[in-house]
């Protein structure tokens, strides 16, 4: 079966680093998305990867490894802000999105 | 307005009544999809439209009944719900759907939460 696996729940603390991994076993593979979830509010999108490696976009970087089926969002410097809920979601073969069922992330001042 | 609008944003309904959600995309997306959102569970997908046309029905019980009368509106009539029914319903759009030519971005609304006594 398809599957993604994510932690459920992170903590870290305003100011320091945070990795939220995600692993997936899909039929074949088109791509990852990583989507940020704010309490009460619509899903945004944060990151695609397709390609092996690391992708930087300001504080948040995204890096994948296909050989590993691995993901993982990386936030710097955190702020109270980044307090959310991380979904991963992998394309399988047919293009359909597989989804986690996301990372809730607490930061404490 | 922009983006992806729902409403209602919350809806309590009994077991026997039928009411609809409502979602409108004004980013000119070709399109539109139904999730449903539970606590601690993955997003399920439940209804795809593609240029007004359903592509995608992933098995979702009747009482569920999408309509898609435009590429910038979508509803999901609601009939005879169950209590299991209680979670949040998510509206999306993309520009068209996955396919080889490419990765589409999904918009999302804030969504509907349902609760079904």
């Amino acid at each position: 079966g398809q599957n993604i696996d994510q932690p459920t729940e992170m903590t870290a603390t305003e100011g320091a680093i945070v990795q939220i991994n995600c692993t997936y076993q899909t039929s074949g593979f088109n791509g990852l998305f990583w989507y940020q979830q704010h309490a009460g509010e619509a899903p945004t999108f944060l990151s695609y990867n397709v390609l092996d490696g690391l992708e930087e976009k300001g504080r948040f970087s995204s890096f994948l490894s296909r050989s590993k089926g691995y993901s993982y969002l990386l936030l710097k410097e955190l702020q109270m802000k980044d307090s959310a809920s991380y979904l991963c979601a992998s394309l399988d073969s047919n293009y359909q999105l597989i989804w986690g069922a996301g990372t809730k992330l607490i930061i404490k001042p | 307005e922009t983006g992806v609008t729902q409403t209602p944003r919350h809806l309590v309904m009994g077991m026997t009544n039928k009411k609809s959600l409502k979602c409108e995309q004004h980013l000119g997306h070709n399109a539109m999809y139904w999730y449903k959102q539970s606590a601690k569970k993955p997003l399920e997908l439940m209804f795809v439209y593609n240029f007004k046309e359903q592509t995608e029905n992933n098995s979702v019980p009747s009482r569920f009944s999408p309509e898609c009368p435009n590429s910038s509106h979508l509803f999901l009539h609601l009939h005879t719900l169950q209590p299991e029914d209680s979670a949040l319903y998510l509206c999306a759009s993309s520009q068209a759907e996955q396919t080889s030519s490419g990765a589409n971005v999904l918009t999302f609304g804030a969504g509907s939460r349902l609760t079904v006594l």
